[in-house]
């Protein structure tokens, strides 16, 4: 049972634009929700988290929306470049548990 | 600091051979997991330890996949016998304590023919 949704497996968007990825869950215990980046051949890099106590996370170009009730979380890059060209990944868990749950990922493709 | 080191990083064997694959974590990181990246899929968790003790193995196949962490440090999963669904990229990844971001190694894309 995935637990975690990424329904758009690709993206594509224009350097400088706003790139927004989609993530869905469908634990209402989860609480804590993380955004990860891959490239080919390189293992996931951490990019940016949210714990439901908030309903937004901003790191520089990033931002991390969070909506409860919609059980629905975004990435927003912007302005996208082309080395954010790469697969991102949402993941969720119960901050007291253990598992870390992921989605099944988009890969952003950013056109010069 | 340095990173999750894993090895190998491509092998390439029959079914019903047996495979190694060994982590080191990031130095001072008690926390240790495994995953298994299946192709279009998002990681899966196998196996987690808390220094050298099993947190959670509720989703390891245990009938042919094995993990330890002796000293608490790296640690090593070992499939025997391999099954062509185990083709996958296996992620190790570690943090200082459960629940926070975790960091990953590069993998070992592990092929079964």
């Amino acid at each position: 049972d995935q637990q975690v949704k990424q329904n758009s497996p690709s993206l594509s968007v224009q350097e400088g634009r706003i790139s927004i990825l989609n993530c869905d869950y469908t634990n209402s215990m989860f609480d804590y929700f993380l955004w990860y980046k891959k490239y080919p051949a390189e293992g996931p890099t951490f990019l940016i988290s949210i714990s439901s106590i908030k309903d937004k996370n901003e790191d520089g170009r990033f931002t991390v929306f969070l909506n409860k009730s919609a059980k629905h979380l975004s990435l927003h890059i912007v302005p996208s470049q082309p080395g954010d060209s790469a697969v991102y990944f949402c993941a969720a868990s119960v901050i007291a548990g253990n598992q870390f749950y992921f989605g099944t990922g988009t890969s952003l493709t950013v056109i010069p | 600091e340095a990173g999750v080191a894993q090895s190998p990083r491509y092998k390439i064997i029959e079914k019903r051979q047996s495979v190694a694959f060994w982590c080191n974590p990031i130095s001072g990181h008690a926390t240790l997991y495994w995953y298994q990246q299946i192709l279009g899929q998002g990681p899966k968790l196998l196996i987690q330890f808390q220094n050298n003790g099993v947190v959670d193995d509720s989703q390891l196949p245990k009938d042919r996949f094995s993990a330890e962490r002796l000293k608490g440090v790296d640690s090593t999963l070992k499939i025997q016998p391999a099954k062509l669904e185990d083709s996958a990229v296996y992620l190790c990844a570690s943090s200082q304590v459960p629940g926070e971001p975790q960091h990953f190694g590069d993998g070992t894309r592990l092929s079964i023919l």
